[in-house]
């Protein structure tokens, strides 16, 4: 079945980049996500792309796919300490565009002031 | 605008008792899905509804069970709780009719944490 999986720690200095991994082995996902879970808090979609994509910018984010290394990364530009988080990648299980989602374990994101 | 609303936010139960959980779409969303994230870990699917039927089956326990009803709102039902039920319950909805190959986007809701004493 799916496997994802993420680094589990990262910190950086606020206004310094940050970049998130992901690495998957089901190709047949459709769309990747990224979701951001503050403590006690629900998941917050933060982005997604689609699997013929290879590159999303929405603002200070940008995501990265290498379908080829079944490779995702997610680039957040000027980190600030209000993006300190767990961030989550996911795909959907198998084809299509089902809602059931496989999730890495969860990288953490401190952000140091 | 209408986000997911779970309820309830906290739930205490001892081993063997029962407990349930609810789950509110946005409004229009005709597919419910429901997750559980043990302490630490990531968020597992469990189970969802699309029209009020079963649509998807994850890693759910025997012991529980979960229905949609008509007024799409979602309850999850948990009996002979252990304590390795202990975690964060998400209920997230979507709207699926329609989608054709676009992102299926889950909107989550802010999770039922229940304790198992």
């Amino acid at each position: 079945g799916e496997d994802v999986e993420q680094s589990l720690f990262l910190s950086v200095r606020e206004g310094d980049s940050s970049v998130i991994n992901c690495t998957y082995t089901d190709s047949s996902s459709t769309y990747l996500y990224w979701y951001k879970q503050e403590p006690g808090a629900g998941l917050q979609l933060l982005t997604y792309i689609f699997s013929n994509m290879d590159m999303k910018q929405d603002q200070r984010l940008t995501v990265l796919l290498n379908k080829k290394d079944k490779h995702l990364s997610l680039r957040i530009a000027d980190t600030q300490t209000g993006d300190s988080a767990i961030y989550f990648c996911a795909g959907n299980h198998g084809s299509g565009n089902t809602g059931k989602l496989i999730f890495g374990q969860g990288t953490t994101l401190q952000v140091k002031p | 605008a209408a986000g997911v609303i779970q309820s309830p936010r906290h739930l205490i139960k001892e081993k063997r008792e029962t407990a349930t959980l609810k789950c509110y779409p946005i409004p229009r969303h005709d597919t419910v899905y429901w997750y559980q994230q043990g302490p630490g870990q990531d968020p597992q699917f469990l189970i969802s509804f699309y029209e009020k039927m079963q649509s998807d089956k994850g890693s759910i326990p025997d012991r529980f069970s979960a229905q949609q009803f008509s007024d799409y709102h979602s309850e999850l039902n948990m009996s002979s709780l252990e304590l390795g039920d202990s975690a964060l319950y998400f209920c997230a909805s979507s709207l699926v009719g329609g989608l054709g190959s676009g992102a299926n986007v889950l909107t989550f809701g802010a999770g039922s944490r229940l304790t198992v004493l």
